[in-house]
Order: structure tokens, then sequence, then C-alpha cells
């Protein structure tokens, strides 16, 4: 079945470092691409979304790519900020699907 | 505009009672749905309703039923508790279809259960 993969956390970032959060997928289809972020305490929100290849989703300085030919849509900012630390899952949804399949999560701590 | 909102917070439960998590919104939304957050697990779709008397399973629905008698609400019951019910649990809305990424899902805070 469909799947999501990211990579494993903590990531631990100083203030200002360039951000990358590896994410794969698995489907048969041509699923959308989600990032949610989830802050401390809260439910998970919608940060980016693409819904077709070579499509980009940014929101708030975060940017990421729907490689279809890499199965990929890794997550990146140029500059991070200690309100940033959060945790980040990866999704996916069928066009004609529900169902929202998440990644692991990535939890990412930023230090002044 | 209150959104998705979950009660209770937090809740204990002994192995074999039920319990009823309650979930409500207020945008109108079609879809609703319960996650179970597990470290390490991601987020895994207990059941899920595309409208008021439409429910369906997700990917993990055993001990768990729900019903959706109107719009606004999708309570989750807990038949049976078992310690591997002990997780965080989140309740979440959509407009429409999540498929085409046209309507993002709308999560409540959160309740974590732990059952001894």
């Amino acid at each position: 079945g469909d799947s999501v993969t990211q990579m494993e956390g903590p990531v631990t970032l100083s203030e200002e470092a360039f951000l990358t959060i590896n994410c794969t997928y698995t489907a048969t289809g041509y699923p959308s691409l989600f990032w949610y972020v989830q802050y401390p305490g809260e439910g998970l929100q919608l940060l980016l979304k693409a819904t077709k290849a070579d499509d980009k989703g940014s929101n708030k300085g975060f940017e990421a790519t729907y490689r279809k030919e890499t199965t990929s849509f890794h997550l990146e900012k140029g500059s991070v900020q200690v309100s940033d630390s959060a945790v980040y899952f990866c999704a996916l949804s069928d066009r004609s699907s529900y169902k929202l399949i998440f990644g692991s999560g990535t939890r990412l701590l930023v230090r002044p | 505009n209150a959104g998705v909102t979950q009660t209770p917070k937090f809740q204990v439960l002994k192995t074999g009672q039920s319990m009823t998590l309650q979930c409500a919104q207020d945008m109108n939304h079609e879809y609703m749905s319960w996650y179970r957050q597990d470290p390490g697990m991601g987020l895994r779709l207990i059941h899920y309703s595309v409208g008021a008397g439409i429910t369906d399973q997700g990917e993990v629905p055993n001990g768990y039923n729900v019903s959706r008698s109107t719009t606004e609400d999708f309570p989750l019951r807990l038949l049976s508790a078992a310690p591997s019910q002990t997780s965080v649990y989140f309740c979440a809305s959509s407009y429409t279809d999540v498929g085409t990424g046209n309507s993002p899902l709308h999560f409540g805070n959160g309740t974590r259960l732990t059952v001894t």
C-alpha cells in the first residue's frame, strides 16, 4: 500500500542554519503531498502542499518540491528560527481518497 | 469560531473500562476523522466519516466505534479499553475530499489517553 518515509530525528540546529528534512513516498497513483507541523501541545496544521509533479509548495519560508522521478518531497528552509522548533510530518493522499497517510514525524530543535 | 474541539484533554482508564472521546467542529465540514499518534509511528487513521450517517474504517479500527448523527459531532467510543490503546488521539475535519489538496485537514488539540 501507499506509504511515507521520513528521516528520523531529532534534528538539532542552531538558529539561522539551513534545514532539510527528507521525505520519500510510495504510491500507486499520483498523490497529493503535504507537510504538516505540530507545535508542542497542539494538533497538526498544514504547512504546505503540492498536488502534481514539479509543483513547489511554500509557506513561512519553508519550501518543498514534488519530485516524481525520485518520489520525494523534501522540506527545506534557508534560515531556521527558534520558533520553528516542532514536529514535522510528511503526508500523502490519493486523489480519490478520503485518507491522509502520514510519515512518522521528524522533531526539529532549534537552539538560540 | 472554535474550529475542532476535543474533550477531554487527558483521561486515565483501567483495562476493560469504556469511554467516549468527544469531537465537535463548527466549520460545517462534511469530512471528519480520528487518528491515533504513537511514538515512531506517526498518525494512523482509525475511522472517518464523509457526512452525517456515513462512516468507514481506517487503518486501525479494531476496538473502536464511531457514529455520525450530526454534521458537527463525531464521537469515538472505546468499547473495552486495553493498554495497547494508550495513545494520543486526534480528531480532524475538512470541508471536502482531502485527496485533491484543496481542503486541508483541521486538527483538534488531542486527547491523551492512558490505559492501565
